[in-house]
C-alpha cells in the first residue's frame, strides 16, 4: 500500500512568506505528527492529532506555526511570516492508534529553504 | 522527562566488519526504544523496536539491539557490515509518561568502506 506521502518535495520561500506544507498519511491511520529535522540533528517534534484534533502542539516553536487536519486524513502545516531560521526538513509521520509502542511511519520530508 | 543520546556522530567500519552503534537513553519510567535508519533524500524506516517481553530485538537487514535497564542502553549491532548499510541511524524513545513525542538523538552516520 501507499505510504505517507508529503508535497511539496522542496519549497523555496523569502523571508517574511507564508508556506503550507502538506501530509497525506497511510489510509486507516489515525495519529498523525508532525517533526521538524535541522541539519546535524534528529527530527524534534512539532505536533501530535488523533483523529481532527491536535492532542499535542507542545512542539510548535511559536504562534507563527500551526496545523490543522479537518477530516481527520490530510494535515496541512502553515507556517506564517517564514524566518531564516525556519529552514529546516519537516517530516510527516503517521500510525495506526497513536499508541506508544505503535510504529510511526515516516514521510519522505519537504525541505524548506528561507532566504 | 526522556532524552536519548548516541555516542559518535560517525563511524566508519569495513565491509564485512561488526556494527555497533551506540544509544545511551534517559527516561523516569519504562521506555519504549526504536532505532531508524534514513537513506539520502529519503523518510526514516524503523529497523527495529522494544516494547516489552524479550530484551535482544532482532529487526530487518540482519540488525539487532538489546536493551539493558541497568546500563539504560539500546546498542544497536550486526556482524558483518554492507556497503548498502550506509546510512544515518537514529535512536529514539517514547514513554506513557504523557509526552506523545518520540524523541530522538542526534544520529550516527554510518560509513562502510569496501
Amino acid at each position: 500500500g501507499a505510504g505517507v506521502s508529503q508535497t511539496p518535495s522542496n519549497k523555496v520561500t523569502e523571508k517574511g512568506k507564508y508556506v503550507e506544507l502538506r501530509c497525506d498519511p497511510i489510509s486507516g491511520h489515525t495519529a498523525l505528527y508532525w517533526y521538524r529535522q535541522s541539519l546535524g540533528q534528529g527530527p524534534e517534534f512539532l505536533i501530535y492529532f488523533q483523529g481532527t484534533g491536535a492532542a499535542d502542539d507542545s512542539g510548535l516553536p511559536n504562534d507563527r506555526f500551526f496545523a490543522v487536519r479537518p477530516e481527520g486524513s490530510v494535515s496541512t502545516l502553515k507556517i506564517q511570516r517564514t524566518e531564516r531560521g525556519d529552514s529546516a526538513v519537516y517530516l510527516c509521520a503517521s500510525s495506526l492508534t497513536g499508541g506508544v509502542p505503535d510504529t510511526q511511519y515516516f514521510g519522505p520530508g519537504t525541505r524548506l529553504t528561507v532566504l | 522527562a526522556q532524552s536519548v543520546t548516541q555516542l559518535g556522530s560517525h563511524v566508519s567500519v569495513s565491509e564485512g566488519a561488526l556494527v555497533l552503534l551506540r544509544c545511551n537513553y534517559s527516561s523516569s519510567v519504562p521506555p519504549y526504544l526504536f532505532w531508524y535508519v534514513q537513506y539520502p533524500n529519503q523518510g526514516l524506516q524503523l529497523l527495529l523496536k522494544y516494547t516489552t517481553g524479550a530484551t535482544l530485538v532482532k529487526g530487518i537487514n540482519g540488525f539487532e539491539a538489546e536493551f539493558k535497564k541497568s546500563e539504560t542502553s539500546f546498542h544497536l549491532t550486526k556482524p558483518s557490515a554492507h556497503m548498502s548499510d550506509a546510512a544515518e541511524y537514529f535512536c529514539a524513545v517514547r514513554t506513557n509518561s504523557g509526552y506523545s513525542t518520540l524523541t530522538f538523538g542526534k544520529g550516527t552516520m554510518l560509513r562502510v568502506s569496501p
